[in-house]
């Protein structure tokens, strides 16, 4: 079956602009992450969203970021006005439930670049 | 609070040795332990986890784990690496009634032949 998708796979921005990233998850699985990974960093959380609860944004970094998750699929993760930092590689992750047992399925990642 | 210590960057290692690699977490209450595997261009996917019963763990790829509590370890090896396992394997730790694991830096395996 068709596993987690992103888009788009490569992004490059100059500094200032406003860039969206979309992840869709498996279908059927619930809960739905956020994460970024720079260079030796390991991953960072960045958000988490769980059927129709209030999403668990303490890993977003500054209120430049934000993200939804429209009928409890598609996600859509928005960095405003961005900054040479926030070049990245952005993952997103799907699970079936939200146990701390349930293994999360990621995406290929989008990479970011801002000039 | 949970954190995770992968304590090699990168392990270089030559085809058909066999390969350890490190993980050591700290939680103060029970936890569930992940290895995931990261190859040149792709997004995770799960090695192995820990969630109970046998402190041995198998997983894909002839990968297998240690829970070690007392140590609070959980080592991944593999008796015989080939040069496709070259990739990033990164340790997890999920516990306390979180949803949310947290990662370590991450171990570069580099299998020359």
């Amino acid at each position: 079956g068709a596993g987690v998708s992103q888009s788009p796979s490569n992004k490059v921005t100059e500094k200032g602009k406003d860039v969206e990233l979309r992840c869709d998850p498996i279908s059927g699985h619930t809960a739905l992450y956020w994460y970024r990974q720079s260079l030796g960093q390991g991953l960072e959380f960045l958000i988490y969203f769980q059927g129709n609860s209030a999403p668990d944004k303490s890993g977003l970094p500054s209120d430049r970021f934000s993200a939804e998750r429209t009928g409890g699929s598609v996600s859509t993760l928005t960095i405003q006005r961005t900054q040479q930092e926030d070049s990245a590689v952005y993952l997103c992750a799907s699970s079936f439930l939200s146990r701390s047992s349930d293994t999360q399925y990621f995406g290929p990642g989008t990479r970011l670049t801002v000039l | 609070a949970q954190s995770v210590t992968q304590l090699d960057s990168q392990v270089p290692v030559f085809e058909e040795a066999p390969v350890e690699l490190r993980c050591n977490y700290s939680s103060s209450v029970s936890v569930y332990l992940f290895w995931y595997v990261q190859y040149p261009n792709q997004g995770l996917q799960l090695l192995l986890k820990y969630l109970s019963g046998s402190t041995l763990v198998k997983g894909i790829n002839g990968f297998e784990a240690e829970f070690n509590k007392s140590q609070t370890s959980f080592h991944l090896r593999k008796p015989s690496v080939h040069i496709s396992d070259t990739a990033e394997y990164f340790c997890a730790v999920v516990g306390g009634g979180s949803y949310i694991p947290t990662f370590g830096r991450g171990t570069s395996l580099i299998v020359h032949p």
